[in-house]
Parts: structure tokens; C-alpha cells; sequence
């Protein structure tokens, strides 16, 4: 069965500071696609950054970046300089195959809190 | 903004009426997806349209919601009946089908609460 597992329910961090958000899925296809997405207070899903299964390198967006590590089957979020703005609670989302369409599988979230 | 826009953004029923959302996509998306969020959980995927015809339904979907998207372009989800356990987020989203940035952009949800 395709899962995904994301253990930290909360996370604190100080302003200014990285923090890895941890994401391990499961899945025996050989394309899927990775994404992680953030949730403020007002619901909407807003999209961070996305990883294919046969993507060499980590991606990065801005001050996200994927840690992807397929041997262990993990794809954890680092955020660097964390902000204010980044408390929210994320999703790690899996698709298969990682061309298809966005029938995501979603985790059940870490909430994120960014102390001054 | 040219975001997905749902409408509306808050409703409470009681139970056993019938309520409907409305989803209108970003304009040059041809897919469109309805999902489900109950409170700590992720989004469940709950159906997936391509222009106007619905390809996928999730077995979620019992037989007291449906999904219509007549021109392919604007969506809404009816439930019929509404029961507690339909309280819930309902999220839609819509992405490319090809090209780069293939992502699906979500708009805000409507918050349903069946009382």
C-alpha cells in the first residue's frame, strides 16, 4: 500500500533558524513525485516544492529545500532562515506515477512554530 | 487574483439537507480534483476531472455526492442527505496536464459542519 508517514506532529524553531521536517513514504513504483505543501490558519494548500523519483539532485526553492534520500525512502523538508510567516502546518504529498495526474497522497501533517 | 476560488467558504447545514459547493479553477487548468480534509488529517482525494469528464472517483465518494464539471471549466460537488461525518474541508484544486509545473493549486476550501 502507497503511504505516507510523517512522524513530528509539532515542531518549534527559533526566527532565523533551519528546521528539517521529516517525510518517509512507501511505495514499490519506480516513478512517483514528491511535494510538500504548507497550510496557514486559512486553509488554503499552497504548494512548497516538488521532487521526482529519478531527479538526481535535491530541489530547492528559495529558502525550501528537499533532502531526498530514495534508499531510505525519505524526502524531508529543510527550511533555512525560518520566518515568521512559516508557522503552518505542512504536507508531504506522494504521486505515482510521477507524470500522472495530482491523485496525491498526503500525510498527516506537521504543525510548525516560529518563535521570535 | 487568478487563484482556484470555492465558494462558499463556510457552510453549516443540518443534517439531512443538501448542500452544494461551487470550484472554479485557474482558467487554463484542464484537470480539476475535490478533496476531503477532517480536522489532523491530510487532504483524501476524492475525485479528478479532465476538461469535463470525471475519469476517477475514490470510493470515498458514496452515493450521496456528486461531482459535475458541464463545460470543463467551473465544478461543483453536491451532497445529498448530509450526515455528521460529512463535516469537513472540501479543497479544490486544478493543474496542467503537461508541460512543466504539472503541481496542483489549491484554493481555500469550503469548511462544511453538518449540526
Amino acid at each position: 500500500a502507497q503511504k505516507i508517514t510523517q512522524t513530528q506532529p509539532g515542531m518549534f524553531v527559533q526566527e532565523k533558524e533551519a528546521v528539517t521536517l521529516d517525510c518517509t513514504y512507501d511505495t514499490s513504483d519506480q516513478s512517483y513525485g514528491l511535494f510538500w505543501y504548507k497550510q496557514p490558519s486559512s486553509g488554503e494548500m499552497i504548494f512548497l516544492i516538488y521532487q521526482g523519483s529519478y531527479d538526481e539532485q535535491n530541489a530547492t526553492e528559495g529558502r525550501y529545500s528537499l533532502n531526498f534520500q530514495k534508499a531510505r525512502k525519505s524526502a524531508n523538508l529543510v527550511i533555512s532562515a525560518s520566518q515568521l510567516g512559516d508557522s503552518a502546518m505542512y504536507f508531504c504529498a506522494m504521486r505515482r506515477p510521477s507524470g500522472g495526474y495530482n491523485k496525491l497522497i498526503f500525510g498527516a501533517g506537521t504543525r510548525l512554530a516560529v518563535h521570535p | 487574483d487568478t487563484g482556484v476560488s470555492q465558494d462558499p467558504r463556510h457552510k453549516i447545514t443540518k443534517r439531512g439537507q443538501n448542500v452544494t459547493f461551487r470550484c472554479d479553477p485557474i482558467s487554463e487548468h484542464n484537470r480539476l480534483y475535490w478533496y476531503r480534509q477532517t480536522l489532523g488529517q491530510g487532504p483524501e482525494f476524492l475525485t479528478y476531472f479532465q476538461n469535463e469528464a470525471q475519469l476517477e472517483k475514490s470510493r470515498l465518494l458514496s452515493d450521496r455526492f456528486s461531482a459535475e464539471r458541464p463545460k470543463g471549466s467551473f465544478s461543483t460537488l453536491e451532497i445529498q442527505r448530509t450526515e455528521q461525518g460529512d463535516s469537513a474541508m472540501y479543497l479544490c484544486a486544478s493543474s496542467l496536464s503537461s508541460g512543466t509545473g504539472t503541481e496542483a493549486f489549491f484554493g481555500q476550501g469550503t469548511r462544511l459542519t453538518v449540526v
